[in-house]
C-alpha cells in the first residue's frame, strides 16, 4: 500500500510564476490537508479539504492561494505569482474517512523555491 | 492567540544518553501527538496521547500528556544514531484534524 505521494518533491519558480502542487492520498484515503513549514519552523496548518469541497481553509493566505480535491485525481495546491516569501516545504496528509488527528499520514513533500 | 513552546530547540548528545523534550501551552488541547521528521521527508506519528494524565510508552519512547492539558513531554531512552532528526509536539484542541505544531527540537546523537 503506497504511502502519501506528493510532486515534484522540488520545484523551483521565480517570482510571478505559477507554482502547482500536487498530492495523491493513500489508498482509501477521501480527506486530504494542506501544511506549510517555513526554515526551522513546525508545520502549519493551511486548508483541508474532501472529494469536491473544502472543509476549511482557515489557514490559507486569502490571496494567490487555492487547493482543489477533485472527484478524480490528486489534490492540486495551487500558487498563483509566487514571491519569494512562498518559499517553503508543503505537506499533504490524508486520513481515511473516520478521521481524527492521530490518523493523519503525511508524504514527503515539496520543496517551493522561489527566485 | 495560542502559544505553543517547545523545548529544548536543539540538543547533542552520546549514543546510549536518555533524552527529554517538552511543549507547554497556554491552551488547553484534547490531544497531544509526538512527531519525528527525518531530513527531507515528512512527519512520522511516534506516540498520540488522549486523556490528561496518560502516560504512553512505544518502545525506547515514553510519552505523557500534562495533567493540565497544557503541556507534554516525550523522553528516549537509551539514544541510538537513527534517533537524529526533528521531533514536534502536535497538539489538536477540537477540531479533531486542526493540529498546531511547535518549533521543533533537532536531536543529535554522537556515536
Amino acid at each position: 500500500n503506497a504511502g502519501v505521494m506528493q510532486n515534484p518533491r522540488h520545484l523551483v519558480r521565480r517570482r510571478g510564476q505559477e507554482a502547482r502542487l500536487r498530492c495523491s492520498p493513500m489508498k482509501g484515503h477521501s480527506h486530504v490537508y494542506w501544511y506549510r513549514q517555513l526554515p526551522e519552523e513546525g508545520l502549519k496548518f493551511m486548508v483541508y479539504l474532501q472529494k469536491e469541497n473544502i472543509i476549511d481553509e482557515s489557514g490559507m493566505p486569502k490571496e494567490r492561494f487555492s487547493a482543489e480535491f477533485p472527484k478524480e485525481g490528486p489534490s492540486i495546491l495551487r500558487i498563483q505569482q509566487v514571491v519569494r516569501g512562498d518559499s517553503a516545504a508543503y505537506f499533504c496528509a490524508s486520513s481515511p474517512p473516520a478521521t481524527s488527528t492521530d490518523t493523519q499520514y503525511f508524504g514527503p513533500g515539496t520543496r517551493l523555491t522561489v527566485l | 492567540g495560542q502559544q505553543l513552546n517547545q523545548s529544548p530547540q536543539s540538543m547533542f548528545i552520546q549514543e546510549g544518553e536518555d533524552v527529554s523534550m517538552n511543549c507547554t501551552s497556554s491552551s488547553i488541547f484534547n490531544t497531544w501527538l509526538w512527531y519525528k521528521q527525518d531530513p527531507g521527508e515528512g512527519p512520522v506519528l511516534l506516540i498520540a496521547l488522549y486523556k490528561a494524565g496518560e502516560l504512553t510508552s512505544n518502545g525506547r519512547l515514553t510519552a505523557q500528556f500534562g495533567i493540565t492539558r497544557k503541556d507534554s513531554f516525550l523522553n528516549i531512552s537509551a539514544s541510538i544514531p537513527s534517533d537524529v532528526g526533528i521531533y514536534f509536539c502536535a497538539p489538536e484542541g477540537g477540531s479533531n484534524y486542526k493540529l498546531t505544531f511547535g518549533k521543533g527540537t533537532l536531536l543529535t546523537v554522537n556515536p
